[in-house]
């Protein structure tokens, strides 16, 4: 059984740019969330995708977005970086939408100079 | 506004005493408490669910809706227990959200 994986480990971008961040689910897993986590904070939730579908969202603005394929992995898009975007972004999946147990990927760690 | 307060950065316990986590929520519904679990070089995993009311290396965590608090604890601390510990909690508002708290770091000593 493959776990999540996450790519890329980390990377460096400069502010006004755009970011794109990918993650395989876990097999037989239908649902991936995305969640922010700044230094020394715990991890905010950006959105979740249930079969291809936006299926939750938390407080971030519109320039997050996100897909889901039909093979279930995932991409989170950010545009317009700004330097408070700097974190780790973790990606999590999970058999199906709601309150079921997420399994985390490593993470992408992003610099934004 | 729905939120999770883990009021302590760093709790540190000698090997063999008890330790408790605590986990205060803020939600007026029917709450999912998790804690997460993150040892060191590790991916973030899940520790125990409170509807599978399960003892997982020794931690219970119970849900009292009259303190809105969901502690973790073990009557005995191992080593191996020294980790970052996320209390997290899933609500329906509309579609599901998630709310992490901000951790605390559990250091055993010897």
């Amino acid at each position: 059984e493959t776990g999540v994986t996450q790519s890329p480990t980390h990377l460096i971008k400069t502010r006004g740019q755009q970011v794109t961040l990918r993650c395989s689910s876990q097999s037989g897993h239908n649902t991936v969330s995305w969640y922010q986590q700044a230094l020394g904070q715990g991890p905010q939730f950006i959105f979740q995708y249930y079969r291809e579908e936006e299926n939750g969202r938390g407080n971030f603005p519109p320039r997050f977005s996100g897909l889901q394929f039909p093979n279930y992995s995932s991409e989170l898009n950010v545009n317009a970086l700004e330097l408070d975007d700097s974190a780790l972004y973790l990606c999590a999946s999970s058999f199906s939408g709601g309150a079921e147990t997420q399994y985390f990927g490593p993470g992408t760690r992003l610099l934004v100079l | 506004a729905q939120r999770v307060t883990q009021p302590e950065k760093l709790l540190s316990v000698f090997k063999g005493a008890p330790v408790e986590l605590k986990c205060n929520y803020s939600y007026s519904g029917s709450p999912e408490l998790f804690w997460y679990v993150q040892y060191s070089r590790q991916r973030l995993q899940l520790l125990l669910r409170h509807i599978s009311r399960e003892s997982i290396k020794g931690f219970t965590a119970d849900l009292n809706k009259g303190e809105t608090s969901f502690h973790l604890k073990k009557p005995f601390a191992q080593e191996e227990d020294s980790a970052m510990y996320y209390c997290a909690l899933a609500f329906r508002s509309g579609t599901y959200k998630y709310i992490f708290g901000t951790g605390t770091r559990l250091k055993v000593l010897a």
